[in-house]
């Protein structure tokens, strides 16, 4: 079975800081990792993807994210956050590229201050 | 492309009432999986339908049941609600095998039970 857990439910950084919202994972096989972006009153956007390969993925709106098997991590972050980034980011695990159910964490609500 | 669609936005129960929810997938897509959504949570997965069948299923109770139709669009049916049913019910699209990163969310069904 796999699970995901995301460090702080709610994170506040002021505009044009470093946002990082932490996500770690547990999974028994190699996963794949998403995180997506949920705006108030609005279904689920992906932001990005790990899947193979280059384990630095880069999403929209200027988010990033690396893939560290050995920290069971995958963290997002973004260099200088933006007044629209205030949003509830969701990180997700799927078991393999064709299944697609996703287990998602609890959520990290983004606070932006200006 | 409308997207996925799902009706209605938002909808009032009482407890033991039975519920109808509505999603139209993304055009091009076969399959259709449903989440839900509790307050101050992640998403959890209800089931997947593909082929007019039940694909998966997660740890849901009987009184929740889906159909999808030969147009792929599908209905979520819950029966004898209960308060803790009460939650925004996210329909999700994809093309069978496409990876969980070509799943498409709609805007949910926001349920109230009283």
């Amino acid at each position: 079975a796999q699970s995901v857990t995301q460090l702080g439910s709610h994170v506040s950084v002021s505009e044009g800081a470093l946002v990082l919202l932490r996500c770690n994972y547990s999974s028994s096989v190699p996963p794949y990792l998403f995180w997506y972006v949920q705006y108030p009153n609005q279904g689920l956007q992906l932001l990005l993807k790990y899947t193979t390969g280059a384990t630095l993925v880069k999403g929209i709106n200027g988010f990033e994210a690396e893939f560290k098997k050995s920290e069971t991590s995958f963290h997002l972050t973004k260099p200088s956050a933006h007044m629209s980034d205030a949003a509830e980011y969701f990180c997700a695990v799927s078991l393999d590229f064709g299944n697609e159910k996703l287990t998602f964490g609890t959520g990290t609500r983004l606070t932006i201050i200006p | 492309d409308a997207g996925v669609t799902q009706s209605p936005t938002h909808l009032i129960k009482t407890r033991g009432q039975q519920v109808t929810l509505r999603c139209s997938p993304k055009s091009g897509h076969d399959t259709v999986s449903w989440y839900q959504q509790a307050l101050g949570q992640g998403p959890q997965f209800i089931f997947q339908y593909y082929e007019e069948e039940e694909r998966q299923r997660g740890n849901f109770p009987d009184r929740f049941s889906g159909h999808q139709f030969p147009n792929y669009s599908s209905e979520l049916n819950v029966n004898a609600l209960l308060l803790g049913d009460s939650a925004l019910y996210l329909c999700a699209s994809s093309f069978l095998g496409g990876g969980a990163d070509t799943q498409y969310f709609g805007p949910g069904t926001r349920l109230t039970v009283l």
